[in-house]
């Protein structure tokens, strides 16, 4: 059975400040790995992914892939209130994704 | 317009009553999902199809069925509509696998009184 697992927080960060999401997985053989943004009663929007061990850069957001430690962790710079939301955590697989249950993110002003 | 169509928005629907939730793309892709979320529990699959002529169930499909009418659309049902399926129900598209994620669709906001 795979599985994601996530803190559900809620994590709580002061605007300006680097928030820090983290994710692990059970399944080795997994080669794709995404970050979601949800914001209350909408859709999930995919923000992030990524494949590599390493790190990915898009603006203010950076994954960071672990293999050999089966994590994955996404981070958000110079967060802002506009972030709060929660992140969906997911990991691919042959037929569908597997996803962990979110973290909240309150970005204070 | 959306690249994922949902509909409706929002239903309130009566204990007993049968529900279809339907969905579509202009996407193009071949798969396609239906999920439901609950606070705290979640995106839980319900039934997935990767054609017309393949339709697959989920982890939690019990009292549900799905018709895929075609490549665009797929259709869940609630055949008699209990409360505990008041949730979100999201539809999902994807191409070439899974390796470029889902596209989601809007959302159903269901209510089983």
């Amino acid at each position: 059975q795979k599985e994601v697992e996530q803190n559900s927080g809620p994590l709580s960060v002061p605007e300006g400040a680097i928030a820090s999401l983290n994710c692990t997985y059970s399944d080795r053989g997994s080669q794709s790995f995404f970050w979601y943004r949800q914001y209350s009663g909408k859709s999930p929007e995919l923000i992030m992914f990524i494949y590599s061990n390493g790190d990915k850069e898009d603006g203010r957001f950076t994954a960071q892939l672990n293999k050999a430690s089966q994590y994955v962790s996404l981070l958000i710079r110079d967060s802002q209130p506009s972030d709060s939301a929660t992140y969906l955590c997911a990991q691919g697989g042959s037929e569908k994704l597997v996803f962990g249950k979110g973290t909240k993110l309150t970005v204070n002003p | 317009d959306a690249d994922v169509t949902q509909t409706p928005r929002n239903r309130i629907t009566k204990t007993g009553k049968r529900i279809m939730l339907e969905c579509s793309q202009t996407k193009g892709h071949d798969r396609m999902y239906w999920y439901r979320q609950d606070p705290g529990l979640g995106l839980r699959l319900i039934y997935y199809s990767f054609d017309v002529k393949d339709i697959n169930k989920g982890e939690i499909s019990d009292g549900y069925s799905v018709s895929r009418q075609a490549q665009a659309k797929f259709s869940l049902s609630l055949e008699s509509a209990i409360p505990n399926q008041t949730a979100l129900y999201f539809c999902a598209t994807s191409d070439l696998g899974t390796s470029y994620g889902y596209t989601f669709g809007s959302g159903t906001r269901l209510t089983v009184v």
